[in-house]
């Protein structure tokens, strides 16, 4: 079966701090693999999207970027963190024939 | 574009009581249609999905929906509600044959269920 993990679980970091959470996909090859965040209130916002290595796609116009080293790796970073960086981060993934999107845990990430 | 609205954000019902939440969407495009739920500081798990065919879809839970293209709407109703559907639940959706796999999401309801 397949399964999807994110971490931390947990992130509290001061605003100018660089920022690196990671999504990783296992039981299944060449996934599309996607970025949320979740603010209160507002839903779930796409942030990037991935159909493959090293393909990416962005949604929303900010100060965080995503790669995808590996087939079933998702990595989320940032430079210099925001105030209004904090939120809840999930990450999913789809097979490449499906619409069907499956969530991993998400990161609580805190920007203070 | 597709949008997806979900009328109200907070919805209150009694233990036993039926639960409804309402989903009206915008797509140019047959549409598929998605309703997932969040417990706190969880992701999001799948409840129930449109793709084609049945109208009247079953999930999990004991949850169900109605695809309802000439009201443009996908409710999620449950006979009998338990304290354990205390959560939020989201409605998505994707235009079909559209080459992408973006999901849009609304804003979410959040349910809660009074013993």
């Amino acid at each position: 079966s397949q399964t999807i993990h994110q971490w931390p679980a947990t992130l509290v970091q001061p605003v100018g701090s660089p920022l690196s959470l990671e999504c990783t996909v296992e039981g299944t090859s060449n996934p599309n693999l996607y970025w949320y965040r979740q603010a209160a209130g507002r839903g779930l916002q796409l942030l990037f999207y991935s159909v493959g290595i090293g393909q990416i796609s962005s949604e929303v116009p900010q100060n965080l970027s995503a790669s995808r080293p590996q087939d079933r790796q998702f990595i989320l970073s940032s430079k210099k963190l925001l105030l209004s960086d904090s939120g809840f981060y999930l990450c999913a993934w789809s097979r490449q024939d499906s619409y069907e999107q499956y969530f991993g845990p998400g990161t609580r990430l805190t920007v203070t | 574009a597709q949008s997806v609205t979900q009328l109200g954000s907070h919805v209150s019902v009694s233990e036993g009581a039926l639960v409804l939440l309402r989903c009206n969407y915008s797509s140019s495009v047959p549409p598929y249609l998605f309703w997932y739920v969040q417990y706190p500081n969880q992701g999001l798990q799948l409840l129930l999905k449109y793709t084609t065919g049945a109208t009247l879809v079953k999930g999990i839970n004991g949850f169900e929906a109605e695809f309802k293209k000439s009201e443009t709407s996908f409710h999620l109703t449950k006979p009998s509600a338990h304290m354990s559907d205390a959560a939020e639940y989201f409605c998505a959706v994707i235009e079909s044959g559209a080459g992408s796999y973006q999901l849009t999401f609304g804003k979410g309801t959040k349910l809660s269920v009074i013993p």
